[in-house]
């Protein structure tokens, strides 16, 4: 059981917007800390896409964006794309265990 | 530009001690960052395990602590992970990254990663 809840899937067409939530607790999120997203297709590892709430790495289209409120963050997709299929993780630091945590992860699917 | 590259073997028994390095090139691991190991299971999320800064200093996941050591060779410029008294629950893929993010750990990343190596326990 993951520290982070993340919906285990989210669809969408082609074009249209998605998002994803990651809720956290007061000992992580809700104690300020930053929520990062990674996105992983399938037998790769793990590539940061969203750091800092709401910051893209070089390279990231804006179609990609993320936003944090109290306990819980989310990361929106725009312009959904084939190529956005893929399992995506959120990631925070948590202060009661003084260590990294991460969402279960959301699997994406494109209709 | 940095690039990780996890080793290491890919079967270990049950009971035995996993070993796994990570090598850093095309940059000093005595740079600023620390430098984290993280696991996924097949067909799971992901779990960080610990982490190490070049002088040594470590922090690592409560539920795995009483079994996990990392240590740093700045010689070779790589670091290694070692898990004792492993079961079938610590067959993952291991990926070794690197933590980016300035000041407080509240607010670190993980920027770089290896392209993970799959560990399986097994008799």
């Amino acid at each position: 059981q993951s520290v982070l809840t993340q919906p285990p899937s989210v669809s969408g067409a082609p074009g249209q917007r998605v998002t994803i939530s990651c809720t956290g607790s007061s000992s992580n999120i809700g104690a300020g800390c930053d929520v990062h997203w990674y996105r992983q297709l399938p037998g790769t590892a793990p590539k940061l896409l969203i750091y800092g709430n709401n910051n893209r790495p070089s390279g990231v289209p804006d179609r990609f964006s993320g936003s944090k409120s109290g306990t819980s963050a989310s990361l929106a997709i725009t312009g959904l794309q084939a190529e956005d299929e893929a399992d995506y993780y959120c990631q925070s630091y948590d202060s009661s265990l003084s260590g990294s945590v991460f969402g279960g992860g959301t699997k994406l699917t494109v209709l | 530009q940095v690039q990780l590259q996890e080793s290491g073997p890919g079967l270990v028994k049950p009971s035995g001690t996993l070993s796994l390095t990570c090598a850093v090139s095309g940059g000093s691991i005595s740079s600023s960052n620390w430098w984290s190991w993280i696991r996924q299971p097949p067909g799971k999320g992901l779990e960080w395990i610990g982490e190490i800064y070049h002088s040594g200093s470590t922090n690592y996941n409560p539920s795995l602590k009483s079994r996990v050591t990392i240590s740093v060779d700045k010689s070779k410029n790589q670091f290694s992970l070692k898990l004792s008294s492993v079961t079938a629950a610590d067959t993952a893929v291991y990926y070794c990254a690197r933590n980016e993010g300035s000041g407080q750990k509240a607010y670190w990343y993980f920027d770089l990663w290896g392209r993970g190596t799959l560990v399986t326990v097994s008799s």
